[in-house]
């Protein structure tokens, strides 16, 4: 079945550091990507999309692009802050699905 | 504004007892689902419903009871036979799976229920 890989953590950056989260998939077909963030203590809320191959999501400083040819959709800010502490999650929806799949998170920790 | 309402956000729970996690959206969506998160892991699937009075286990769902009623309320009662309930509950809604496949879910904010 459909399945998502991303990087474990937890990952600690300074601030203004850069960041990078991998993420890979398997899928049939040709899925639409995902990333949510989860704040402490909160639900998880999209942070980018894409739903097709070389589609490039952006949002708040972070991007990632859907890569076909290497089945991935990496997460990368350049310069991270304090606030982008939180667990970043990787999901994938297959043509054919009724759900999200979800990667098992990555947490992040930036310090001042 | 749209959006899913979780209640209570706290829940404490005796042993034996059985509790009712709410779950209401008005988002018009079709599509409803409840995952269980354990502290520092991943989302495990519950329950999900793709339309009003009908649903269908998820990976974990032993020991956790659903109905559908209404397409805005999706209610979970975690059981006395749930073992270990103690975790973060999420539930999320789709405007059904078609679309899901372009705009993903929408998360309410959690409820977290504690055994004492």
């Amino acid at each position: 079945g459909d399945s998502v890989t991303q990087m474990e953590g937890p990952v600690t950056l300074s601030e203004e550091a850069c960041l990078t989260i991998n993420c890979t998939y398997t899928a049939t077909g040709y899925p639409s990507l995902f990333w949510y963030v989860q704040y402490p203590g909160e639900g998880l809320q999209l942070l980018l999309k894409a739903t097709k191959a070389d589609d490039k999501g952006s949002n708040k400083g972070f991007e990632a692009t859907y890569r076909k040819e290497t089945t991935s959709f990496h997460l990368e800010k350049g310069s991270v802050q304090v606030s982008d502490s939180a667990v970043y999650f990787c999901a994938l929806w297959g043509p054919n699905d009724y759900k999200l799949s979800f990667g098992a998170g990555t947490t992040v920790t930036v310090r001042a | 504004d749209g959006g899913i309402t979780q209640s209570p956000k706290y829940l404490f729970r005796k042993e034996g007892q059985n509790v009712t996690l709410s779950c209401e959206q008005n988002l018009n969506h079709d599509a409803m689902y409840w995952y269980r998160q354990d502290p520092g892991q991943g989302l495990r699937l519950i329950y999900y419903s793709q339309i009003v009075n009908d649903f269908q286990k998820g990976d974990i769902a032993e020991g956790y009871s659903v109905s559908r009623e209404k397409k805005e309320s999706f209610p979970l009662t975690v059981t006395s036979a749930q073992k270990n309930p103690t975790a973060f509950y999420l539930c999320a809604s789709s405007i059904d799976p078609p679309t899901g496949f372009v705009y993903g879910y929408t998360f309410g904010s959690g409820t977290r229920l504690t055994v004492v």
